[in-house]
């Protein structure tokens, strides 16, 4: 069992570029997710997902689309970046059954954006 | 405005004491609230939780309490080793979406042996 993995481990763009952040489970999860991290700021939600085909946004959604073709990939795409997303990108998924769950990560994305 | 808040951006403390690390909430609706511990380069990990019809759950070293009327909680650990050194960052589950949680900005502990 892998759990959560995630492609790259680091990445620089340059302004303007695109790209698409991999993140790849094979727990059978229904839900994942994409959060950002930045100093001072904790781990915010960028896009989820409750299952194939079924997408939403998150607190800062903007700049990012996903797509959920499949249960197993979530990939995070970049169209045009940009300084601001210069970040650490984690996914993570989970069960997503009622209840009580708690949320698998993948060990994370650094992305710098000149 | 941030909904989870963590006021300490960091704590000291000697190894074989206790740790208290502290987070605040705004939503009196969060129903669930779960611990996150994570070291550097790697993903956070689950360490515990805690549902809104407890006010206190225990897991070896590690207790988390939940004080509701002052929509805070804290986690406790008991004694203190230099592996507990990492981030730990709370978080809260959306009441009206159970897949959605908030987290804090997180606290850094560091366990001097």
């Amino acid at each position: 069992n892998a759990g959560v993995t995630q492609t790259p481990k680091f990445q620089v763009l340059k302004t303007g570029q695109s790209m698409t952040l991999q993140c790849a489970q094979d727990m059978n999860h229904e839900y994942m997710s994409w959060y950002r991290q930045d100093p001072g700021m904790g781990l915010r939600l960028i896009h989820y997902s409750v299952g194939a085909g079924i997408t939403d946004q998150g607190e800062v959604p903007n700049g990012y689309n996903v797509s959920r073709s499949t249960t197993e990939d979530f990939p995070l795409r970049l169209l045009s970046a940009a300084p601001s997303q210069t970040s650490v990108y984690f996914c993570a998924s989970s069960p997503g059954l009622a209840g009580y769950n708690e949320q698998f990560f993948g060990p994370g994305t650094r992305l710098t954006v000149l | 405005d941030q909904q989870v808040k963590q006021n300490s951006p960091s704590l000291s403390v000697q190894e074989g004491r206790i740790s208290i690390l502290n987070c605040d909430y705004t939503n009196s609706m969060f129903d669930y609230f779960l611990w996150y511990k994570k070291y550097p380069a790697e993903g956070p990990t689950f360490l515990i939780s805690i549902s809104s019809i407890k006010d206190k759950n225990e897991d070896g070293r590690f207790t988390v309490f939940l004080n509701k009327s002052a929509k805070h909680l804290s986690l406790h650990i008991v004694p203190s080793q230099p592996g507990d050194s990492a981030v730990y960052f709370c978080a809260a589950r959306d009441p009206y979406n159970f897949n959605k949680f908030y987290f804090g900005s997180g606290t850094k502990l560091n366990v001097k042996p």
